[in-house]
């Protein structure tokens, strides 16, 4: 159960692309297409962005796709935005029931 | 609309209890497995617990295992949380959320439990 890996910290100017690995293992991440993403505020509950891998809830602007190969997932953010200034945190299916979230994430809008 | 209230965040003493409820409205919380998840002080999420719709199955992260116990009341539309043993190491905001999809669409605004003497 060892949190999945991202890079601490990510950045673009408005406008750029910006995109954020999370790195696991062939016993989450890499065997379930159970990965997710989220985004968090300061002092906010996190937002659910891209579920099932490529998934977007009802409301996510177009912006944000996710993808994934082998033990590996990644959110693109597009056309960055002021607002995307935020925390990211992936999160995957690790058999048995279990979950487990990423390291997070802050991305910077310059 | 889906609402997730938490409450029962305090603070307690290294080695004692503390009892977390999560609220439930605007659906039907029988249909949906629920999950709390952690934040320590400036740190990232945590997994702690998710129970099936009915209760009859529960898992937990490794390091509240045999500590915590999560449970529901669907007539009452209600999550808990029941922490005994608590550590320093708890300290944090407590999630509740809806899992579906296995992903997480709505969350609570969370709880904030400090274990500290």
């Amino acid at each position: 159960q060892s949190a999945l890996t991202q890079p601490p910290s990510a950045s673009g100017s408005p406008g750029q692309s910006v995109t954020i690995s999370c790195t696991g293992t062939s016993s989450d991440v890499g065997r379930y297409n159970y990965v997710s993403w989220y985004q968090q505020h300061p002092g906010k509950a996190p937002k659910l962005m891209i579920y099932e891998v490529t998934e977007r809830p009802s409301g996510v602007p177009d912006r944000f796709s996710g993808s994934k190969s082998g033990n590996t997932a990644s959110l693109t953010v597009s056309g960055l935005q002021a607002e995307d200034e935020a925390d990211y945190y992936c999160c995957s299916y690790a058999g048995s029931n279990i979950y487990v979230f990423g390291t997070g994430t802050r991305v910077t809008v310059l | 609309e889906v609402q997730l209230v938490e409450s029962g965040g305090n603070l307690v003493q290294p080695g004692g209890s503390l009892r977390l409820s999560c609220a439930a409205s605007g659906f039907s919380l029988s249909s949906y497995w629920m999950t709390w998840v952690r934040q320590a002080p400036g740190k990232g999420l945590e997994w702690v617990a998710n129970i099936k719709q009915d209760g009859s199955e529960k898992y937990y992260v490794d390091s509240v295992r045999g500590r915590f116990t999560i449970s529901r009341d669907n007539a009452k539309n209600s999550l808990s949380l029941q922490m005994n043993s608590l550590r320093t190491e708890d300290t944090a905001v407590y999630f509740c959320a809806r899992r579906s999809y296995g992903s997480y669409g709505y969350w609570g605004q969370g709880t904030l439990v400090t274990v500290s003497s």
